[in-house]
């Protein structure tokens, strides 16, 4: 059964760079048939997609998002990565890895736990 | 791309149904036939509960049904159960990318 988790800091400072990683058990990162998304969800509010990365490298990014955005993969380590630069304290969220199938325009069919992250000095 | 519009809670007694609308534009919603909706019940992560509007993945019971209608999806819970109180959000394809619902709290009386 396939399982995703994040994980990284918890805690950031304001204009510093997040970073988080999902790691894939149970399943291939490698091939065509899946892509690796990034959602986040502040306390309290909405869900909000980020963006996602193909095993190949190829990237979507939210264009709220996509100026401090980059996503990455290492297949050979089952992982991928988001950084997001210049935070602020709207950047406060839970932050959940995600996968969707090819072609299924979003279905998000298996996420991760969520990992907290907070943006104080 | 703005969130899709879904009204702030609905709630239901055990039995009866409640009915959630998620509105958008022809961008999204009245665009595309990919509408998904997600449950999410405290301190989780959203579990997809329907996809294409009105598809059911394994598993999920036949309590909850999708329907779209212009640029306005809904979901529907048929013989509420005290385990569906939680939180729905709608998600549309949006062109390239995707945009979720302000997301519902539904409470079973």
């Amino acid at each position: 059964q396939l399982q995703l988790q994040e994980s990284g800091p918890g805690l950031v400072k304001p204009s510093e760079t997040l970073s988080l990683t999902c790691t894939v058990s149970g399943g291939s990162i490698s091939g065509s048939a899946y892509y690796w998304d990034w959602i986040r969800q502040p306390p309290g509010k909405g869900l909000e997609w980020i963006g996602n990365i193909h095993y190949s490298g190829s990237t979507y990014y939210n264009p709220s998002l996509e100026s401090r955005v980059t996503m990455s993969v290492d297949t050979s380590k089952r992982q991928f990565s988001l950084r997001l630069s210049s935070v602020t304290a709207a950047d406060t969220a839970v932050y959940y890895c995600a996968r969707h199938p090819s072609g299924s325009r979003y279905r998000f069919e298996d996420w991760g736990q969520g990992t907290l992250v907070s943006v104080s000095s | 791309q703005s969130a899709l519009t879904q009204p702030p809670s609905a709630s239901g007694s055990p039995g009866q149904s409640v009915t959630i609308s998620c509105t958008g534009t022809s961008s999204d919603v009245g665009g595309y036939n990919y509408v998904s909706w997600y449950q999410q019940h405290p301190g989780k992560a959203p579990k997809l509960i329907i996809y294409e509007v009105s598809k059911r993945p394994s598993g999920v019971p036949d309590r909850f049904s999708g329907s779209k209608s212009g640029n306005t999806a809904s979901l529907t819970v048929s013989g509420l159960q005290a385990e569906d109180e939680a939180d729905y959000y709608c998600n549309s394809l949006a062109g390239d990318i995707n945009v979720f619902g302000s997301g519902t709290k539904v409470t079973v009386l």
